[in-house]
């Protein structure tokens, strides 16, 4: 059965603070990754595709990149702003991972 | 540019009481439709989704139903509705299953 899987559950940080949010998978044939940010009480907006591993995505303080087995996103000097639940969902499947909580406290 | 319409944006309805949910989506031709539930704690849940007029695929066993019944609209229905249908309904679109999903804003249901 695919599964995704997303660490930490939440994650708290201060402006500043860099850290790295983990989506790992069994999917058979997986054929890249998106993420995903949701805001409270909205729907997610859609952030990245990672076709195939070794690739990597940015944008402002997000940098997105894959291996075969997981993805991180990596959040550089983080802002309050970029306070939200961060999705990740194999390519074609479906299937979310349960999000992973970010704070940042100014 | 594309955009999704999902109203209402929240519904506060009795157990066995009749549902609708309406979608839909501008700006671009024979899109994929899905409907999500997210609970707390759960993640997203993907309930239905569709690839054509009439197509309409069920993932999960339950008292709702779908339908799609022009290229752009996609409603989610329930003769009658269970304590446990309460949360948080998403409606999607992508160009393909492959493509990145665009969601509405969604629907906070509260069941009483």
């Amino acid at each position: 059965e695919d599964q995704v899987t997303q660490s930490p559950e939440a994650l708290r940080l201060q402006e500043g603070e860099s850290s790295s949010l983990n989506c790992s998978y069994t999917v058979s044939g997986l054929r890249g990754l998106f993420w995903y940010r949701q805001d409270p009480g909205k729907g997610p907006e859609f952030l990245f595709t990672l076709y195939s591993a070794g690739e990597e995505k940015e944008k402002e303080r997000l940098k997105a990149t894959l291996t075969k087995k997981e993805s991180f996103l990596h959040i550089t000097a983080p802002k309050p702003e970029d306070s939200a639940t961060y999705l990740c969902a194999p390519r074609g499947n479906l299937i979310f991972g349960k999000g992973t909580k970010l704070s940042v406290k100014p | 540019s594309q955009t999704i319409h999902q109203w209402p944006a929240t519904l506060v309805q009795p157990v066995g009481s009749p549902l609708s949910l309406e979608c839909t989506v501008e700006g671009t031709s024979n899109p994929n439709l899905y409907w999500y539930r997210q609970a707390a704690g759960r993640g997203l849940q993907l309930l239905f989704y569709s690839v054509g007029i009439g197509q309409i695929s069920s993932e999960v066993p339950q008292n709702l139903s779908a339908s799609r019944p022009q290229d752009r609209q996609f409603i989610l229905s329930s003769k009658k509705l269970l304590l446990s249908d309460s949360g948080f309904y998403l409606c999607a679109w992508s160009a393909r299953v492959a493509q990145p999903q665009h969601f509405g804003d969604g629907t906070r249901l509260s069941i009483l």
